[in-house]
């Protein structure tokens, strides 16, 4: 079975431009959730995406925003960006059930870097 | 307010010593933890949660509601468990919490 795919790995944008990463869900899973990893803020959650809405959605400023098609992939965008979204975002997967035992799996995520 | 706090940066030991990585936890209600980890330049991978009560590669954890703890523990580390590990609560709205995570490096 596949893991959760990432593309880009690693890119370089500038200051005020957008970017957008993409997510390939393992195979059968239905939610799709971001996470963003810096050395300061360590890893924190962004939104979640489950049968193409936003169920659940973290601290970010609207820059930040996602989206999730009928074939559960899944994209997140940030616009206007900033040097302070240098990081590494992280996607993750799971069945899509909320209670316990519902195990979450990552990616290898994308590497951002604002110049 | 829910939030895991893992006190150490980094836990440095010798090969063969034992090894705890502490996490602390702040919830109301019944917690779901895990311990995930990050080894170099690879994805950060689920090594245990607490409903499980398995032990994997020689980890075990148990979760101590009265100190609201879930400490990772291993009897004698290998230099193989270099790595970065990370406590982490399922929060009420389904999402992960983690920790800032623990650096742990295993010398020969």
């Amino acid at each position: 079975k596949a893991g959760v795919t990432q593309t880009p790995r690693y890119l370089i944008k500038t200051r005020g431009q957008q970017v957008t990463l993409s997510c390939s869900p393992i195979s059968g899973h239905r939610s799709v959730s971001w996470y963003q990893q810096t050395p300061g803020q360590g890893l924190q959650f962004l939104f979640e995406y489950f049968s193409e809405t936003q169920r659940n959605k973290g601290n970010f400023p609207g820059r930040f925003s996602g989206r999730q098609f009928s074939n559960s992939r899944s994209e997140m965008n940030v616009s206007t960006l900033e040097l302070g979204d240098s990081a590494l975002y992280l996607c993750a997967s799971s069945w899509g059930g909320q209670g316990i035992g519902n195990t979450i799996y990552f990616g290898e995520g994308s590497w951002l870097t604002v110049v | 307010a829910q939030r895991v706090t893992q006190p150490e940066k980094l836990l440095s030991v010798f090969k063969g010593a034992p090894v705890e990585l502490k996490c602390n936890y702040s919830y109301s209600g019944s917690p779901e933890l895990f311990w995930y980890v990050q080894y170099s330049r690879q994805r950060l991978q689920l090594l245990l949660r607490h409903i499980s009560r398995e032990s994997i590669k020689g980890f075990t954890a148990d979760l101590n509601k009265g100190e609201t703890s879930f400490h990772l523990k291993k009897p004698f580390a290998q230099e193989e468990d270099s790595a970065m590990y990370y406590c982490a609560l399922r929060g009420s709205q389904g999402n992960l919490i983690f920790g800032k995570g623990t650096k742990l490096s295993v010398k020969p």
